[in-house]
């Protein structure tokens, strides 16, 4: 069955360090998405980025870089020099193809991720 | 406005009251979704419509009741509820149709924060 584990419930660092947030997910599809969202305390999941199953590059977006390893099923996210704005709960999610045609995500637990001053 | 908007943005009802949960989304997308977010799980999609067709129902129920009049807006409609009920309900929309052959991204509202006495 389709799974998305984001073991880390809680991380701490202190401003300007760097922060690596793990996303280890299963599945049966080969044709699979897999996206990274930030939900700031106002609520809204913001979008960062979607990652397909045959794209293994690793993505670099300012601060924000992305590593996706196929073949350990994981696609972890790293801020760099993190800053008190970088403070939220993040999600990995996963898409998984339906029988109606549509698309499911199955999303993580989310990580909450304080950034002291 | 812009996005995907939700009101209200807090809600608190009695079991025996109904209220309805509305959604809009001003990005020209043609399908709109409705998750449930409680403490320590993960987002749990609960209906999916696409072009204001319901293509998905994910066994929620009958206590909640979703109505999509038009492709920009979303309500969610309560009655009965249970305090098991209490939590964050996320609207989102995605560019997409049912049966696209590439898993689109969804956009978040902020969320109406819902709490049953």
């Amino acid at each position: 069955a389709q799974k998305v584990t984001q073991a880390q419930t809680e991380i701490s660092v202190v401003e300007k360090e760097d922060v690596t947030l793990d996303c280890v997910y299963e599945t049966r599809d080969t044709t699979y998405y897999l996206f990274w969202y930030k939900q700031p305390p106002s609520g809204e999941l913001v979008f960062l980025i979607r990652r397909n199953s045959f794209d293994e590059q690793n993505e670099i977006s300012g601060r924000y870089s992305w590593n996706f390893q196929k073949s350990t099923s994981s696609f972890n996210f790293t801020i760099t020099a993190s800053q008190v704005v970088d403070s939220a709960v993040y999600f990995c999610a996963l898409s998984e193809a339906r029988a109606s045609g549509t698309y499911k995500y199955i999303f993580g637990t989310g990580t909450r991720l304080k950034v002291l001053a | 406005e812009t996005g995907v908007t939700q009101t209200p943005r807090h809600l608190v009802m009695g079991m025996t009251n109904k209220k309805s949960l509305k959604c809009e989304q001003h990005l020209g997308h043609n399908a709109m979704y409705w998750y449930k977010q409680s403490a320590k799980k993960p987002l749990e999609l609960m209906f999916v419509y696409s072009l204001e067709e319901r293509v998905e129902n994910n066994s929620v129920p009958s206590r909640f009741s979703p109505e999509c009049p038009n492709s920009s807006h979303l309500f969610l409609h309560l009655h009965t509820l249970q305090p098991e009920d209490s939590a964050l309900y996320l609207c989102a929309s995605s560019p997409g149709l049912a049966g696209d052959t590439l898993p689109d991204t969804q956009y978040f509202g902020p969320g109406t924060r819902l709490t049953v006495l």
